[in-house]
């Protein structure tokens, strides 16, 4: 199985802020990496697919890139909604994987 | 507007089965790929498995592929996922999710249900 390694597992940041989490693959997964956020007692949402196609609805502030096995979601001015558990998963090949996961706090 | 609407929560002793499903309503709910997701507590997300639109085909993680089943019925909208043999460490809250369109949005997960928690204890 595709192994996925987020990092960091956890940061503090202010409103306004711009941030980015990467999330790193064992093996070259074509690009077929999603985004999702989760809030306490939540289901997670989808926010990003083939690394860098937004899902509708999301704001714009929201932006993925990478290439290979090194990908990265970017959130450009945080707002207060922002702050939740973020998820890469690939969906490239079986068994789909997901990351352990990046919490973001507010500083 | 796509709704996946979930079973109830559930409580299980050790060794037991439990079947949770998921009801589909407002798209075309034979056209696409489910899965199931699930959330072990303060954890993150575990993929299980998946089926196709026709219900005919199954794809699970090796860990689970002994000891569960999805499937379908396309006459109500509903998928269903059993899961056998319970431990203690199967306590989890379990999603069905949609699989996303087109070449590539295909094995992202666009729709979720609710969550439905399982509780293995004795």
């Amino acid at each position: 199985a595709i192994r996925l390694t987020q990092s960091p597992s956890s940061f503090s940041a202010s409103p306004g802020d711009r941030v980015t989490i990467t999330c790193r693959a064992s093996h070259g997964i074509n690009n077929y990496l999603a985004w999702y956020q989760q809030k306490p007692e939540k289901a997670p949402k989808l926010l990003i697919y083939a690394t860098s196609t937004l899902q509708s609805g999301v704001p714009s502030r929201f932006s993925g890139s990478g290439s290979g096995t090194d990908f990265t979601l970017t959130i450009s001015y945080l707002q207060s909604e922002d702050f939740a558990t973020y998820y890469c998963q690939q969906h490239f090949s079986y068994p789909y994987t997901f990351g352990q996961g990046t919490k973001l706090e507010i500083k | 507007q796509v709704q996946l609407v979930q079973s109830g929560a559930e409580v299980k002793t050790p060794g037991a089965s439990v079947k949770v499903s998921c009801k589909a309503s407002g798209d075309t709910f034979n056209t696409y790929y489910m899965h199931w997701v699930r959330q072990a507590p303060g954890q993150g997300l575990e993929w299980m498995g998946i089926i196709t639109p026709s219900g005919y085909d199954t794809v699970y993680a090796q860990e689970f592929q002994a000891r569960v089943t999805v499937t379908r019925d396309t006459s109500t909208n509903t998928v269903y996922i059993e899961l056998s043999s319970l431990t203690s460490e199967d306590t989890a809250v379990y999603y069905c999710a949609r699989g996303g369109t087109g070449t590539a949005a295909a094995g992202s997960l666009d729709y979720w249900g609710q969550g439905t928690p399982v509780t293995v204890s004795s």
